[in-house]
């Protein structure tokens, strides 16, 4: 049973780095083919995929977010942490963590979110 | 990076009803990395369809996708009400390697 749930804090001040956490079971990332993303939706609007890494530590960034973001891994630990530098109110968001199937194009298990407010 | 838009932004229907759904891009998508998501208020969103018209494990016959190219459809044949929720499209881009969602249909009770 493939299960993801993300912690972090629910408060963080403007200009501050925020680090989610996302703790899994049911597969392993250190086995090929495995991946793991980051998908940010704040409230009432459309959802963002922000970052992935790979079981080879490959990573990838969102084009608009990248010089912003850093995803890495805990293999031993069954977690993946996403750090988001200088934060803005605007980043205000549900922060999901998602395995990415093994055709690497689609989510197929997600956490329940974790919701983030940027405010001072 | 492709753009994906959704539509209509909002669509009523009654339960029994047929819903179709539209999801356009702005340039040319494989079929194969064409995705639909359904969220319900709370919830995390829910994977439906993969590669254009597969449906996910567990998802009921009456959801069905299509479409190629630019312009992808998701349709539920006959509405329940545990199925209105919004929906979302995503595509997978391979260079970069990004992923996008559409901006979502939500889909109300008439």
């Amino acid at each position: 049973q493939v299960t993801l749930k993300e912690s972090g804090p629910a408060l963080v001040k403007p200009t501050q780095t925020l680090t989610l956490t996302c703790t899994f079971s049911g597969f392993s990332l250190s086995t090929s083919g495995m991946r793991v993303s980051w998908i940010r939706q704040p409230p009432g609007k459309a959802l963002e995929w922000l970052a992935r890494i790979d079981w080879d530590d490959d990573k990838f960034y969102s084009t608009s977010l990248k010089t912003r973001l850093t995803i890495s891994k805990d293999t031993s630990k069954n977690q993946v942490v996403l750090t988001m530098t200088n934060m803005d109110p605007v980043d205000t968001a549900t922060y999901y963590c998602a395995r990415i199937a093994a055709t690497g194009t689609i989510f197929d298990y997600w956490g329940q979110g974790t919701l983030v407010t940027v405010s001072s | 990076e492709i753009v994906l838009t959704q539509s209509p932004g909002t669509l009523s229907l009654s339960p029994g009803e047929r819903a179709t759904l539209s999801c356009r891009a702005s340039q040319s998508v494989s079929s194969s990395y064409l995705a639909w998501y359904q969220q319900k208020p709370g919830q995390a969103p829910r994977l439906l369809i993969y590669g254009a018209s597969s449906r996910a494990t567990g998802i009921p016959d009456r959801f069905s996708g299509s479409g190629s190219g630019t312009d992808f459809t998701l349709t539920i044949s006959r509405l329940e009400p545990e199925d209105f929720a919004v929906y979302y499209c995503q595509q997978y881009g391979s260079s970069p390697r990004v992923y996008t969602f559409g901006q979502g249909t939500k889909l109300e009770i008439k």
